[in-house]
């Protein structure tokens, strides 16, 4: 079981440019989220979704765009990106409630840094 | 608003007993959770609580009372790998996780 798989670990943009962060996880989790962590604060939720086909804005969703064809996949989209955009990102699975004992699987996380 | 706070760094001693509080203020609640993140690493699920009192998992406990709004996460025998930073978090009434800054724990020989 490879639980959630992030790709790329590192990455360094330009301002303006666009990028796609690849989240997959393999254990049939309807819940996906996607968070930023940046120094010193608590996690922040971007985007999540609930199922294959419905996503929802978190608490900070300017500047990022996500997409839920697959119930494996939730990749998220950088347009124009920005240096408030460096963080480090984690993508995350859970179970629907009810299985709350096992709490979240996070992916090994983007450190990502707009230049 | 909703918060959590932690301290933001403790210092313990191998062998020793640790215990890292939590208190918060959110709209509704529905379970409270703490991770465990070591440095450049993703954070790893210790436990749940959604009911007062106390949750005991091998050297890690969590205790809870919903009507002070606080947690603690109590570590027994610690070992040098418990360096780490350790996030609570709370469920809202909307189902969405509340994440604390984390408590970054620096274990001394």
């Amino acid at each position: 079981n490879a639980g959630v798989t992030q790709t790329p670990k590192f990455r360094i943009l330009k301002i303006g440019q666009s990028m796609t962060l690849q989240c997959t996880q393999d254990m049939n989790h309807n819940y996906m989220y996607w968070y930023r962590q940046d120094p010193g604060m608590g996690l922040k939720l971007i985007y999540y979704s609930v199922g294959a086909g419905i996503t929802d804005k978190g608490e900070v969703p300017n500047g990022y765009n996500v997409s839920r064809s697959t119930t494996e996949d939730f990749p998220l989209r950088l347009e124009l990106a920005a240096p408030s955009q460096t963080s480090v990102y984690f993508c995350a699975s859970s179970s629907p409630d009810g299985q709350e004992s096992y709490g979240y699987t996070f992916g090994s996380g983007t450190r990502l840094t707009v230049v | 608003g909703q918060n959590i706070d932690q301290p933001t760094e403790m210092t313990a001693t191998e062998g020793a007993i640790v215990q890292i509080n939590c208190t918060y203020q959110t709209s509704g609640f529905n379970g409270l959770f703490w991770y465990q993140q070591h440095a450049g690493e993703a954070p790893t699920f210790l436990s749940y609580n959604v009911l007062d009192g106390l949750e005991e998992k091998g050297r890690f406990s969590s205790f809870l009372s919903r009507s002070k709004g606080y947690s603690y996460l109590l570590l027994k025998e610690l070992q040098m790998k418990d360096s780490a930073s350790y996030l609570c978090a709370v469920k809202d009434s909307n189902y969405q996780l509340i994440w604390g800054a984390g408590t970054k724990l620096i274990i001394k020989p």
